[in-house]
């Protein structure tokens, strides 16, 4: 089934470890982003990918890394200079929107993965 | 992209239509409104999106103001199960347009 997967659901890490979120999917979407979400809080965004080989930080891209290597994979690096790395990660995926009209451009979120930090 | 402004919570009675209302006064003329939601824990789900006719699907209903600066999503029949986060959110259909931001959305408790 096609589909966005992200890896694992929960994860856990001691303070001070760089640690990588995995998000897959084979939708053949060109844009991917990264969201992080705290207790009762909306979505921020990390970074997003409009294309292979390319990212742009998002609001909160601090502390974080990303790669794009292929069209599939986005992960995800949350380096230990995240001051509160611990939070619920999101990763969606997209069609581009350049030049659409009414085509679907909705992105698909994956699962999310549970980071916790100790 | 434009920013929305939704309230932070409404109550609905299951059966009854939920009509979530968003402003977006600084839209332009290329962004679309597109509504999702998400349920407790779980990844955010598309429900419907528009540019400035009113749109309908097996979801729910979007209706957006003449001169595109609100718009209200429409649950005809609520039921518990529509108990979520919901988030309004403009996106441009130019190569920038490929940025998604959210706010903090409405959270909708469906009651019997």
């Amino acid at each position: 089934d096609g589909g966005i997967t992200q890896s694992p659901k929960y994860l856990f890490r001691k303070e001070g470890q760089n640690v990588t979120l995995s998000c897959e999917q084979n939708l053949n979407h060109d844009a991917m982003y990264w969201y992080r979400q705290d207790p009762g809080q909306g979505l921020r965004l990390i970074y997003y990918s409009q294309i292979v080989n390319d990212f742009q930080k998002g609001d909160i891209a601090e502390g974080y890394s990303v790669s794009r290597e292929k069209k599939e994979s986005f992960p995800l690096t949350v380096t230990s200079a995240q001051k509160n790395p611990t939070a619920f990660y999101l990763c969606a995926s997209s069609k581009s929107t350049a030049g659409t009209s009414k085509m679907n451009t909705e992105a698909f979120f994956g699962q999310g993965t549970r980071l916790t930090v100790v | 992209d434009a920013k929305t402004t939704q309230p932070p919570s409404m109550d609905c009675a299951e059966g009854r239509a939920a009509n979530l209302p968003c402003n977006h006064s600084t839209i332009s003329g290329n962004e679309y409104v597109y509504w999702y939601r998400q349920i407790h824990s779980q990844g955010p789900q598309y429900i419907i999106h528009g540019l400035k006719n009113n749109e309908t699907n097996e979801m729910a209903s979007l209706i957006i103001t003449e001169d595109r600066k609100s718009s209200t999503l429409i649950l005809p029949h609520a039921t518990l199960r529509d108990t979520a986060v919901y988030y309004c959110i403009v996106r441009g259909a130019t190569g920038g347009g490929n940025k998604l931001t959210f706010g903090t959305g409405t959270q909708l408790k469906v009651e019997l």
